[in-house]
C-alpha cells in the first residue's frame, strides 16, 4: 500500500529530552516536507526538502532539525524541546516532476507530541 | 496581511444545497492552488488542484481561481452531511517550494 507513515503517533516527553519522530515514505516520491499543526494557526511548514542532502527551511524552523539521508526517510528532529513545541505534527511527501502530479501533496497520519 | 487567508467559519449548509469555500492570496508569484480537506484529527486529503484561471470541475466539486484578484474558491453541490469537515487552501509558487496554507474553514452540513 502506498503511504507515509510517521512514528510515533503519540509522544508525551518533558522539556529539554532530544526526540526524534521519524517520516518514511515508499512511493519513491522526491519532496518531503514536515508540518505543525496548532488550532487558530493552521499548517504551517517547518522544513522541506527537494531531494536526498537537500533540505531548505518553512515558516517556523526554530527549534527543529532534519535531515535526508536516503530517499524514503525525513526524520525530524527536536533536540531541546520546550513546551511551544507541543503540536500536531504531519510528514508529506510529493511526487515531484517525475511523477506527475508534481505539486500534490500526501500526508502522514501525524504525531500528537506534548512537551510538559 | 496573512499570505493566504479563508473565513474559519464555522459554515453551516443545508443538505443538497451548494456550499461555498472561498480563499485569497497576497503572493502574486504564486503558481499552484490546492484544496485539502481535513476530518477532525485526520490528516489532509487532496480533493482538487488548479493552476490556470477559470474552473475545474470533479464530480461534485468546483474550483475556480482568478489569479488577477488572487482568489481561489471551492463550491460542492449536493453538499452530503459526510462533507462535513474543514476544508484547508494552500498555494505555491510551483516547482515545490514552499507551500503556504490557510487556516481552514469548517464546514457543517446539516441533514
Amino acid at each position: 500500500e502506498a503511504q507515509v507513515t510517521q512514528n510515533p503517533r503519540y509522544l508525551i516527553t518533558v522539556t529539554g529530552k532530544k526526540l526524534t519522530v521519524t517520516c518514511s515514505q515508499n512511493m519513491n516520491h522526491e519532496y518531503m516536507s514536515w508540518y505543525r499543526q496548532d488550532p487558530g494557526l493552521g499548517l504551517r511548514q517547518i522544513y522541506y526538502s527537494m531531494n536526498v542532502e537537500v533540505t531548505d527551511k518553512g515558516d517556523v524552523p526554530e527549534g527543529y532539525k532534519v535531515s535526508r539521508k536516503e530517499k524514503r526517510n525525513f526524520p525530524l528532529i527536536l533536540e531541546s524541546p520546550s513546551p511551544n513545541q507541543t503540536s500536531l505534527y504531519f510528514c508529506a511527501s510529493t511526487p515531484g516532476l517525475a511523477g506527475g502530479y508534481e505539486d500534490e501533496q500526501f500526508f502522514g497520519p501525524g504525531t500528537r507530541l506534548t512537551v510538559l | 496581511q496573512k499570505e493566504v487567508e479563508q473565513n474559519s467559519g464555522p459554515l453551516s449548509v443545508p443538505e443538497g444545497a451548494i456550499a461555498s469555500l472561498n480563499c485569497t492570496y497576497s503572493d502574486r508569484g504564486s503558481q499552484s492552488f490546492f484544496w485539502y480537506r481535513q476530518y477532525s484529527g485526520k490528516s489532509p486529503e487532496l480533493i482538487m488542484s488548479i493552476y490556470s484561471n477559470g474552473d475545474k470541475e470533479d464530480g461534485r466539486f468546483t474550483a475556480q481561481l482568478n489569479k488577477a484578484s488572487q482568489y481561489v474558491s471551492l463550491l460542492i453541490r449536493d453538499s452530503q452531511p459526510s462533507d462535513s469537515a474543514t476544508y484547508l487552501c494552500a498555494v505555491t509558487r510551483g516547482g515545490y517550494q514552499k507551500v503556504t496554507f490557510g487556516i481552514g474553514t469548517k464546514l457543517q452540513v446539516i441533514p
